[in-house]
This record gives structure tokens, sequence and C-alpha cells, in this order.
């Protein structure tokens, strides 16, 4: 059974950039969600997508925003990059929106 | 709106002593509870989650967690905490899924275990 992978692993960005993350669902999981994890803080909820389509989003801008693949796949775009964004970004997968969230390592970006 | 206090940012324990990490939860509907931790570099890893049943809850490497609705705490203890125990852990709490909600989770702010020899 595969984990959650997500790449690139670090990123660095000049702000105004756009940039696309991307993270691939474990095995047999069909909702992915959107975390960002500012340094010396918890986790935020981003968005979460459910077979395709936006299920859910957390108090972050519309420059955010994401896709899900028919292959449960997922990318989460930042557009116009802000110093801020710099942050941990991580993918959790999970089956029919339960609770056994698989989480990602992460990607590491940041916006100089 | 829910949110998850941490109440210790930093615990230093001495190697083989018992460590308790406290959280508290506010939140008017039944909530579901999670311990997660989080290693150097690396993503979050479920320790232990309470839905329903028992109020004690426990993980495969030693750590349990009560829920406590009263006092809206599900502290995080382990009676002889390893080297390997430094991390960061998380509490979260999520509402129940439903068709109006994602069972997103929310966190508190972190609690850096340090296990001294």
């Amino acid at each position: 059974e595969t984990g959650v992978t997500q790449s690139p692993t670090h990123l660095i960005k000049t702000r105004g950039q756009q940039v696309t993350l991307r993270c691939s669902s474990q095995s047999g999981h069909n909702t992915v969600s959107w975390y960002q994890q500012a340094l010396g803080q918890g986790p935020q909820f981003i968005f979460q997508y459910y077979r395709e389509e936006e299920n859910g989003r957390g108090n972050f801008p519309p420059r955010f925003s994401g896709l899900q693949f028919p292959n449960y796949s997922s990318e989460l775009n930042v557009n116009a990059l802000e110093l801020d964004d710099s942050a941990l970004y991580l993918c959790a997968s999970s089956r029919d929106r339960d609770y056994g969230y698989t989480f990602g390592s992460g990607t590491r970006l940041t916006v100089v | 709106a829910q949110s998850v206090t941490q109440l210790d940012s930093q615990v230093p324990v001495f190697e083989e002593a018992p460590v308790e990490l406290r959280c508290n939860y506010s939140s008017s509907v039944s909530v579901y509870l999670f311990w997660y931790v989080q290693y150097p570099n690396q993503g979050l890893q479920l320790l232990l989650k309470y839905l329903s049943g028992s109020t004690l809850v426990e993980s495969i490497n030693g750590f349990e967690a009560e829920f406590n609705k009263s006092q809206t705490s599900f502290h995080l203890r382990k009676p002889s905490v390893h080297i390997s125990d430094t991390a960061e852990y998380f509490c979260a709490v999520s509402d129940p899924v439903s068709s109006s909600n994602t069972g997103k989770l929310i966190f508190g702010q972190g609690t850096t275990l340090q296990v001294k020899p």
C-alpha cells in the first residue's frame, strides 16, 4: 500500500509568482485535503476535494485554488505569492471523508 | 467555532519519566479528537483518535489519551518516555462528517516534547 507522496519537497519562489504543488493520494483514497503549516504553528485547513469537487474551504483567499483529478491525485495552486505564504504545505488523503487521514511529508515553500 | 488549546508549548522530560501533554477544546457539538506526532522534516502521523465508545484510547507505542467531556479535555499521557519520543505533538478536533461538514481537522499550536537522557 503506497502512502501519500508530495512534490516537490522544497521550493523557493519570488513574491508575486505562481506555484503549483502536487499530491498523489494513498491507494483507494478518494478525498484529499490541503493544510498550511507556518513555522511554529499547527496546520490550518485550506480546502478539501471529494470525488473531484471542492467540498469545503478554510479561511484562505481565492488566490489559493486546487484541482483533483480522476485518479484522485491533486494540485494546490497559489497565485500572486506573498512572503506570508512561506510555510509547509501538507496534503492528506482519506477514503470517503472518513477519519483515516494519511498525511504526506509536505512541500516546504519559501517566498523571497 | 471550534478551537483547540495546547497548554504547553514545550515539555522537557528525562528519559523513562512519565509525561502528560495537555489539550483542551471548545465545541458545542459532538466532536472527534485526535493526537498527531510530527518528527523533524516529516509530515503528520496519527498517534490515536477518539470517535466514540471507551473514553480511554491507546496507541501501539505506549501513549494513551482520555476524553473528558465535562472538562473538554483530551490529554495525552505516557508512563515512561524514550529518547525516540522527542517530536512535535498536535491535538486536533473535528466535527462528524455530514452533508455540511467536511470532517476537516482543527489543530492546536503544538507541544514540543524534549526527552533528555
